[in-house]
């Protein structure tokens, strides 16, 4: 079953607007990281943050976390045209012989208009 | 210099045929896996390897068979493939397996389509 969830499905912002976008999870959680997906290539890792860990930032980037409400937000500051991709968060289960593994949910389509 | 590579980029092929992905990191990790992402985006897990040593396989048809020559290859066989498996599939790797601490790196993904 799916671990982490996206809200919104779809976001369409013009460029030099913020983008916000959410993931809920179900299970405790090791730590949770976002990777964006543009159309046609691999995912790249943008950020990890850690349970213990509320907020974290990378350049244009700020993740929060808070582990009391399962949630997770990734805010793109001053969006740009490069931006346009999906963008997926994904959490770290566990397995029955403690390997971790990540869950990824379904991601969120965003496309940034000039 | 690319990361994780993949080959072939496209596969098209017919129900029944047999084929494999490769898969090549030169970042030096221990571990790798595969992933496949259906046409809803959803990407899911398939297998893991750490230091050519199955770690996770989830519950995959035993069509599927990975094979890991060494740490810095993981390839993919796929028999008697169905119309259900087309899907894009992706190769990642990480520093080590160690609760999912590291990032992965993710390969540029085989778009595979069975008719």
């Amino acid at each position: 079953s799916q671990q982490g969830e996206e809200d919104p499905q779809a976001l369409s912002i013009q460029e030099g607007e913020n983008a916000t976008m959410n993931c809920s999870y179900k299970t405790s959680i090791n730590n949770l990281q976002w990777y964006r997906q543009n159309s046609g290539r691999g995912l790249v890792h943008l950020i990890l943050i850690r349970s213990n860990e509320r907020e974290k930032h990378s350049g244009r980037l700020r993740v929060t976390l808070d582990t009391s409400k399962k949630s997770s937000s990734l805010l793109i500051t001053a969006s740009r045209a490069a931006d346009t991709a999906s963008y997926f968060c994904a959490t770290t289960v566990m397995t029955t012989d403690s390997w971790g593994k990540l869950q990824f949910g379904a991601g969120t389509q965003v496309v940034v208009t000039p | 210099d690319t990361a994780v590579s993949q080959t072939p980029k496209y596969l098209v092929t017919q129900m029944g045929n047999d084929k494999s992905i490769k898969c090549e990191q030169n970042l030096g990790h221990d571990t790798m896996y595969w992933y496949k992402q259906d046409s809803k985006k959803f990407l899911k897990i398939m297998f893991s390897y750490n230091n050519k040593e199955l770690i996770i396989n989830e519950t995959v048809p035993n069509r599927f068979s990975p094979k890991s020559p060494d740490k810095a290859h993981l390839n993919l066989h796929i028999n008697s493939l169905e119309l259900g498996d087309s899907a894009v599939y992706f190769c990642a790797s990480s520093p080590t397996l160690s609760g999912g601490a590291y990032e992965q790196y993710f390969g540029p993904g085989t778009r595979l389509t069975v008719t």
